[in-house]
């Protein structure tokens, strides 16, 4: 059975820095690319980013709100898929999802997520 | 970017009836490899997303045969045949054809 569980949340100040884990386990996490996605309080779901597999050059693309702030990287010797949050603002206040496209769908398997709370 | 419009915003259904929701895209969301990554997501109150249905029409494991999605190009619609309590949530559409993947707003599904 899939898990991804999410770590690193918390309450963070304007212009801070946090860094987000997803532990993966269930599947043969290296080939696999991985995603983040958030979901601000009450509203929509967002797609932050995603870390292709080694094979694939391991490149990472962004969406446009997070480009340059935040870096999606992944340690396959830990199944582990990280995203560093830096420059945080108060729109980034959110839950973050680590999302894996294990077979059937670039986004079919989701974890519990965490919150993130960008205030001063 | 591509746009995902969903339509209604807001579903009220009675038990045991059908609901249908629709998906537009700005843009065409067939994939060179042949595919097209038109997917459905549901979400319970206080739960992650969980995903219904893949590449316009395939169930995912352990989804229901009542829901079916269908469609193609820019138009795609997921359908509930007969609607049960455990239906309730938030339905997205998302498109994986093209970096950024975006979603549809949410439509909501609520018993009357």
């Amino acid at each position: 059975e899939v898990h991804l569980v999410e770590s690193g949340g918390g309450l963070v100040k304007p212009g801070g820095s946090l860094r987000l884990s997803c532990a993966a386990s269930g599947f043969t996490f290296r080939n696999v690319w991985m995603n983040w996605v958030r979901q601000a309080p009450g509203k929509g779901l967002e797609w932050v980013g995603q870390i292709k597999r080694k094979v694939d050059g391991e490149t990472a693309d962004y969406a446009a709100p997070v480009k340059g702030r935040f870096l999606i990287s992944r340690d396959d010797s830990k199944d582990t898929l990280y995203l560093q949050m830096n420059s945080l603002k108060i729109e980034d206040t959110a839950v973050y999802y680590c999302v894996a496209g294990v077979g059937f769908s670039p986004l079919d398997q989701w974890g519990q997520g965490i919150l993130v709370t960008v205030s001063s | 970017d591509i746009v995902l419009t969903q339509t209604p915003l807001s579903s009220p259904v009675t038990l045991g009836q059908p609901a249908s929701i629709s998906c537009r895209s700005s843009q065409s969301l067939g994939y060179s490899d042949g595919n097209t990554y038109l997917s459905w997501l549901h979400q319970r109150p206080g739960q992650p997303p969980r995903l219904l249905i893949y590449k316009i029409s395939n169930r995912f494991s352990g989804v229901p045969d009542r829901f079916t999605g269908s469609g193609a190009g820019t138009d795609f619609t997921l359908k509930i045949s007969r609607v049960e309590a455990e239906d309730v949530g938030v339905y997205y559409c998302t498109q994986a054809t093209q970096s950024p993947y975006t979603f549809g707003q949410g439509t909501k599904l609520e018993i009357k």
